[in-house]
This record gives C-alpha cells, sequence and structure tokens, in this order.
C-alpha cells in the first residue's frame, strides 16, 4: 500500500464545475505539497501546508492533520487547469525527502 | 527571477552508455533534489544535495550518482545505463536553512533520457 494516496485517479469535468482532489497518507509528516504537473512535465508548486487552509485564485487547499488527509479544490474549472495533480509530503525528520502519491489526472472539458 | 533551469531537454543514449544531466536552482537557494518519473511510475526521490554535500539518497543503485558545486548547481550522473533507466529526471530546489526543513520546492521542467 503506498504511503500517499490520491482519489480519484482520473477525473473528467464539465468547465464551471467545482473539483475536489483528495489525498490520504499514513506516514507522520511535516508538510504537504500540492503539485500540478502539465504535458510535457514542467511541475509547478501549487501550495505547501501544514495546517488549515490555503488559497490562491480559484484554487484552495487544505489540510486535516489528525485525519491524515488534505483536499485541493478548484473553483470554476476551465480547460487549462487540465493537467496531472499531485500530493507530495514531507516525512519530517532529517532527510528532506518527499514521498509522492501517484497523481490525479484531470481533464476539463470546454 | 529565473527559475531552476535543467539542461539538456531530451538525451538519447544507448544501453551501457553514460548520461549526465544538469540543473541550476533558483539563486539563493542551496538545495538540489532529484526525482526520476518512469512511464506509468510516479515520482520518486533520487538524491538531495546542499552545500555540496549529499544529503541523502533514495532506492537507487550506485551508478546513479551527482554532486553539488560551489555554485550550487548540479549534475546527475547515471552509469551503464539500462532500458529501465528511461524516465523524466526533475531536478527541484529549495532554500535550507538547518533547522528550517521543508522549505518549498521549486522545479524544473526535466529532461526527458530515452534508452535505446
Amino acid at each position: 500500500k503506498n504511503e500517499v494516496e490520491q482519489s480519484p485517479q482520473n477525473l473528467t469535468a464539465q468547465e464551471g464545475e467545482f473539483i475536489t482532489i483528495n489525498c490520504s497518507y499514513s506516514v507522520g509528516i511535516s508538510a504537504l505539497h500540492w503539485l500540478q504537473q502539465h504535458p510535457g512535465g514542467g511541475i509547478v508548486s501549487l501550495f505547501m501546508l501544514s495546517s488549515g487552509k490555503k488559497k490562491h485564485g480559484r484554487l484552495i487547499a487544505t489540510i486535516n492533520i489528525q485525519e491524515k488527509h488534505s483536499s485541493l479544490h478548484i473553483t470554476a474549472s476551465h480547460p487549462r487547469d487540465s493537467a496531472v495533480y499531485i500530493c507530495a509530503v514531507y516525512n519530517g525528520g532529517a532527510t528532506n525527502k518527499l514521498i509522492f502519491g501517484t497523481g490525479t489526472l484531470l481533464a476539463v472539458q470546454p | 527571477e529565473a527559475g531552476v533551469t535543467q539542461s539538456p531537454t531530451h538525451l538519447i543514449k544507448t544501453r551501457g552508455q553514460q548520461a549526465t544531466l544538469r540543473c541550476s536552482p533558483i539563486s539563493g537557494h542551496t538545495s538540489v533534489y532529484w526525482y526520476q518519473q518512469a512511464l506509468g511510475l510516479g515520482l520518486q526521490f533520487l538524491l538531495w544535495y546542499d552545500e555540496g554535500e549529499e544529503r541523502n539518497r533514495g532506492n537507487f543503485p550506485p551508478r546513479f550518482s551527482g554532486r553539488q558545486f560551489p555554485n550550487y548547481s548540479s549534475e546527475l550522473n547515471v552509469n551503464a545505463l539500462e532500458l529501465e533507466d528511461s524516465a523524466l529526471y526533475l531536478c527541484a530546489s529549495s532554500l535550507f536553512r538547518g533547522a528550517e526543513r521543508n522549505q518549498p520546492q521549486h522545479f524544473g521542467d526535466g529532461t526527458r533520457l530515452s534508452i535505446l
């Protein structure tokens, strides 16, 4: 079983829909990253959070440390949001190592 | 501010050869991380360098190695290339202030390594 699980693996939405991507983890963490990967490979860091909620434009990320769960929400989705969204956790300690989920492939149709 | 830059964009090699991938971090960042993303697999941690030293290593064989230069740029070397080394190799950089760990990582666009 992966230490970081994401759901769903694939998601198709219509433009304008509200989207939620979930991330659950089984290890102790010190922080969690949400990343966006477009076709071609480049990765953009969307958020890093260790508690509560962060908002940037139409993107909202929340984390519940007790439940070991985080969600990424996209409001008013747009075709340009189509990408792979990856959850990654820092497992604390001195390793400074990120453990990655397998990603959620999002396709937003016009 | 320039982001993380990687070169080359694409690299084609044959089995048994050696590959060198390069990464320049964001100015002011001292930590460089290397990751492998093989087709159909998630991102896997390879190496972490900070202040010229290897700080942590993932579960990869010794033929994956690297170094960090005084200007904080980094090289990843892969010796005795195998077909399964075909992957996207991503570099990331971050600040690392000792006790202030777990800084946000900023990624490059990757080098796509193809082994024929």
